[in-house]
């Protein structure tokens, strides 16, 4: 069984406030690494999806990093806007498989 | 990014009778296409891959026979939920792998809400 772990499970923080929520996954057998933006009663968008130690990666005011030797990765968010409220989901790709292992997520509230 | 329906957004129905839900890729082909369900406050869990034209691999505790999923075009897969009973009740999501470009990268439908009274 493998798991997928996301912390914290809930924040909430102020507008203009940084934030960053971790990953952990396990270490053996590494493939990728994927983050998903889920709003309430929308899909999941595709944030990052991440292979090599070390990478790090950015998209406007999101960026991760990933460590994939101790099995965590970072999702920071730079002065947060109410618009960023949603549930982050990190994913694991363990060997060949090429399916997604889910984390339960965090909930992000950014209160104006 | 690719684009990915899916229908109904919400379902109620009856003990004992079946439900059908569909999973469109709307702008690409999807040769494989994931379902994925979600209880309260759990994470999405894989229930079956399904790649078109042959026959889906269910998950380890997920019944074949009672969640039947047919893949016959790579735009459409359908899950069909047979004799759905209470405890079948919950969020059902489904998800769209293309052949090209980042092929590991899956776009999600909005997912299908299900209660069975």
């Amino acid at each position: 069984i493998l798991n997928v772990e996301q912390s914290p499970q809930s924040l909430h923080v102020q507008e203009g406030d940084s934030t960053n929520f971790t990953c952990s996954f396990p270490s053996s057998n590494f493939y990728a690494l994927h983050w998903y933006r889920w709003e309430t009663a929308k899909s999941p968008e595709a944030l990052f999806v991440m292979t090599l130690n070390g990478d790090e990666k950015k998209k406007g005011r999101i960026s991760a990093t990933l460590n994939t030797k101790e099995g965590y990765s970072y999702l920071y968010i730079k002065g947060s806007q109410p618009e960023d409220s949603a549930t982050y989901l990190c994913a694991f790709i363990r060997g060949s498989a090429r399916q997604l292992t889910f984390g339960s997520g965090t909930q992000l509230t950014v209160l104006p | 990014g690719a684009v990915v329906s899916q229908h109904p957004s919400w379902v109620i129905c009856k003990s004992g009778t079946s439900v059908k839900i569909e999973c469109r890729s709307l702008d690409f082909q999807a040769t494989t296409m994931f379902w994925y369900r979600q209880f309260p406050k759990q994470s999405l869990m894989l229930m079956a891959t399904s790649n078109e034209g042959s026959k889906a691999t269910y998950e380890q505790g997920v019944e074949k026979d009672k969640f039947l999923i047919n893949h016959a075009s790579l735009t459409l897969s359908t899950l069909t939920v047979t004799s759905a009973h209470p405890e079948d009740s919950s969020f059902y999501i489904c998800s769209a792998r293309g052949s090209g470009g980042d092929s590991d990268e899956q776009f999600f439908g909005p997912g299908t809400r299900l209660t069975v009274l």
